[in-house]
């Protein structure tokens, strides 16, 4: 299994604070991913990054920001919670060879609950 | 924009039957990706297709691709309830990006 961990596993806060999961790898990938799973939508893509401080956007990033400062570490900040991100969080890696055919590799996922 | 669609959403089926998923999508693309995923678990890959008439089988899964069709096929043969799971199928915005849209997944279920 690609060597991915998510931290928090769970978390349970309250709408308006500030929430960060992190990412981390040791694969040494270039691309890592974040994504989140709701019952009905199947996986959607927030932002992912091509490299150290490089970053995009994905089709739902509105209320979220990241940040990679090390090739190993993605972090996913939500800057005031709101009860709409209540959501299972995945984060994924994969290496690219120049044509984007590399699979993307899961995290084991961050549920996060917004009261 | 490119658009993924499963069908069916929710199969249940018997043991020793045969079935095929569907993914059809949008627009254009060089690579689809078939995942598993278990209750409360995160996502397996299980096959890479990159090329119009690409077949790839593992076990009692065989997955095809379609280009032309923009058609994606994950048949399963004489099933058994361990391959009770949720079936996801991503493909690849074109344009060299690495972005991945899915689909929204189809929960099999294997009654003995």
């Amino acid at each position: 299994d690609a060597g991915i961990t998510q931290s928090p596993r769970h978390k349970v806060t309250e709408t308006g604070t500030p929430v960060t999961l992190r990412c981390h790898q040791t694969e040494n990938h270039r691309y890592m991913y974040w994504y989140r799973q709701d019952p009905g939508h199947g996986l959607r893509l927030i932002h992912y990054s091509y490299g150290v401080k490089d970053t995009d956007k994905g089709e739902v990033s509105d209320g979220y920001s990241v940040s990679r400062s090390k090739t190993e570490d993605f972090l996913l900040t939500l800057e005031s919670a709101t009860s709409s991100q209540t959501s299972v969080y995945f984060c994924a890696i994969s290496e690219s060879r120049g044509r984007g055919t590399d699979t993307q590799y899961f995290g084991p996922g961050t549920r996060l609950t917004v009261l | 924009e490119l658009k993924v669609e499963q069908n069916p959403l929710f199969l249940s089926m018997q043991e020793g039957k045969n079935y095929t998923i569907y993914c059809n999508y949008s627009t254009t693309s060089d690579r689809l990706y078939w995942y598993r995923q278990d209750p409360g678990k995160s996502l397996e890959s299980l096959f890479v297709l990159l090329s119009n008439g690409a077949v790839k089988q593992e076990g009692r899964l065989m997955a095809s691709l379609d280009t032309k069709a923009r058609l994606s096929t994950l048949h399963i043969t004489a099933a058994v309830h361990d391959l009770s799971a949720t079936y996801f199928c991503a493909v690849g915005a074109q344009g060299g990006s690495e972005k991945l849209v899915f689909g929204k997944g189809t929960k099999l279920t294997v009654n003995p």
